[in-house]
């Protein structure tokens, strides 16, 4: 089946540094999405692409849709405590019906 | 007010009992979806409903059975509970079918299958 590959795996970092994580697939996707999960809680939203070649900034992150549309990068700009969790890229395939392929994640530790 | 909640948080019980989780969304989405988030964080879907019609059937069990009763509705039930079935399960919704207008997820029910 279809597969995302997100790395790195695990980062740990200072606070007020820089983080970029992406995902890259054999697939070509028509939409990919950033999520955040804190601990014991669901997945959040972050940021959404639509376009290949699309860059999208939320504050501090920025995140874009790679022009093969088979990859995506997420940036984190000046890192705080705040930023600890699990991210997730998502991608939807050509399809209609809502299909998510997920990212295996990116865990991020900031230390203070 | 919750967007997306579930019930329970958490769940411990035995292996071969029937169990059901429960989702309702208060966002008026015709969408509703299950998600099975395992022990390294890797989250796959299972189920979706679009307007209490099932879209999405992944390759799961038939052991789990989704049923929706409206479109604000979606709940899982799972019978003769594995091991194996241990993980976060988590119900999303989505304005419409297709994913373009975002997935919002609730907050998890934690799955312990002894």
């Amino acid at each position: 089946g279809q597969q995302l590959n997100q790395s790195p795996q695990s980062m740990f970092i200072q606070e007020g540094e820089d983080v970029s994580m992406n995902c890259t697939s054999s697939s070509i996707f028509n939409t990919w999405l950033w999520y955040k999960q804190d601990p014991g809680e669901g997945p959040v939203l972050l940021i959404a692409l639509y376009k290949a070649g699309e860059l999208t900034s939320n504050g501090r992150l920025t995140a874009q849709f790679g022009i093969t549309r088979k990859d995506s990068f997420l940036n984190i700009s000046a890192s705080i405590p705040s930023d600890v969790g699990i991210y997730f890229c998502a991608g939807q395939l050509g399809s209609n019906t809502g299909k998510l392929i997920f990212g295996q994640g990116t865990t991020l530790q900031v230390k203070p | 007010d919750t967007a997306v909640s579930q019930t329970p948080k958490y769940l411990v019980t035995q292996m071969g009992n029937d169990k059901s989780i429960k989702c309702e969304q208060n966002l008026g989405h015709d969408t509703m979806y299950w998600y099975k988030q395992d022990s390294k964080k890797f989250l796959k879907i299972m189920f979706s409903y679009n307007n209490k019609e099932l879209i999405i059937n992944e390759t799961v069990p038939n052991r789990f059975s989704p049923k929706s009763p409206d479109k604000a509705h979606l709940n899982l039930h799972i019978n003769s509970l594995e091991l194996g079935d241990s993980a976060v399960y988590f119900c999303a919704s989505s304005p419409w079918v297709t994913v373009t207008d975002t997935q919002y997820f609730g907050p998890g029910t934690r799955l312990t299958v002894l």
